[in-house]
């Protein structure tokens, strides 16, 4: 079925480090992108989207890359602090859609 | 605070019984999504309204499960004849028909079915 999927179900990064969380798409047809962060027993909460006609984008202290060609999209997170711990999703919308679909997740854990 | 709001955050019930969650959009925000979610996955879509319509239902969403958004602000998402299988956070989501697709999420329900 069409899905979007992460590479890493899990990444240890050092605070202050660079955190980079990748994310896999398999539909063509789909024209937005999404990166939500999640803590526990939390709702997802928005961080940077992104629609297709774009490949870069750049928010406070995190940057979103998508690469169309190979249906890869990026989260980029600089000087990783232990508040960025949490599980992060990346999420699609095809074109005309309404409904997001979600990944597995992708759990940060940041230590000091 | 002019987030998304969820009630009730837990619901403990036993098999059989009846619930009923409800969720209030930020303000002025006409679309309005249930999702649900198991844990260690991301959300899936259950439902979409439109204003006071609902236009878009997941397969997930059996006949147990109804939803209704009747003046187009608040909307209500009950469980008939619940069962072990739907304990899970049920999220309800809100976007503005002027800020594009963005979808912010409240903090969900989370349902423990006995």
């Amino acid at each position: 079925g069409e899905s979007v999927g992460l590479h890493l179900p899990t990444l240890s990064v050092q605070e202050g480090d660079n955190s980079i969380i990748n994310c896999a798409y398999s539909n063509s047809a789909s024209d937005y992108f999404i990166w939500y962060k999640q803590e526990s027993g939390k709702g997802p909460q928005f961080i940077i989207d992104i629609r297709s006609n774009m490949d870069k984008r750049q928010g406070q202290r995190v940057t979103v890359l998508l690469n169309k060609t190979v249906k890869h999209l990026s989260l980029q997170i600089a000087a990783t602090q232990p508040g960025d711990s949490a599980v992060y999703f990346c999420a699609e919308k095809v074109q005309a859609g309404t409904a997001l679909i979600f990944g597995k997740g992708t759990t940060l854990s940041v230590s000091s | 605070d002019t987030g998304v709001s969820q009630n009730p955050r837990h619901k403990i019930t036993k098999r059989g019984q009846n619930v009923t969650f409800r969720c209030d959009p930020i303000s002025e925000h006409n679309r309005l999504y249930w999702y649900r979610q198991t844990l260690g996955q991301g959300p899936e879509f259950l439902t979409y309204f439109q204003n006071e319509a609902q236009l878009e239902k997941s397969r997930l969403l059996s006949d147990r499960f109804s939803a209704e958004r009747p003046k187009g602000s608040f909307s209500t998402l009950e469980i008939q004849r619940t069962e072990q299988g739907d304990s899970a956070m049920y999220l309800c989501a809100s976007s503005s028909p002027w800020g594009g697709e963005t979808q912010y999420f409240g903090p969900g329900t989370r349902l423990l079915v006995l």
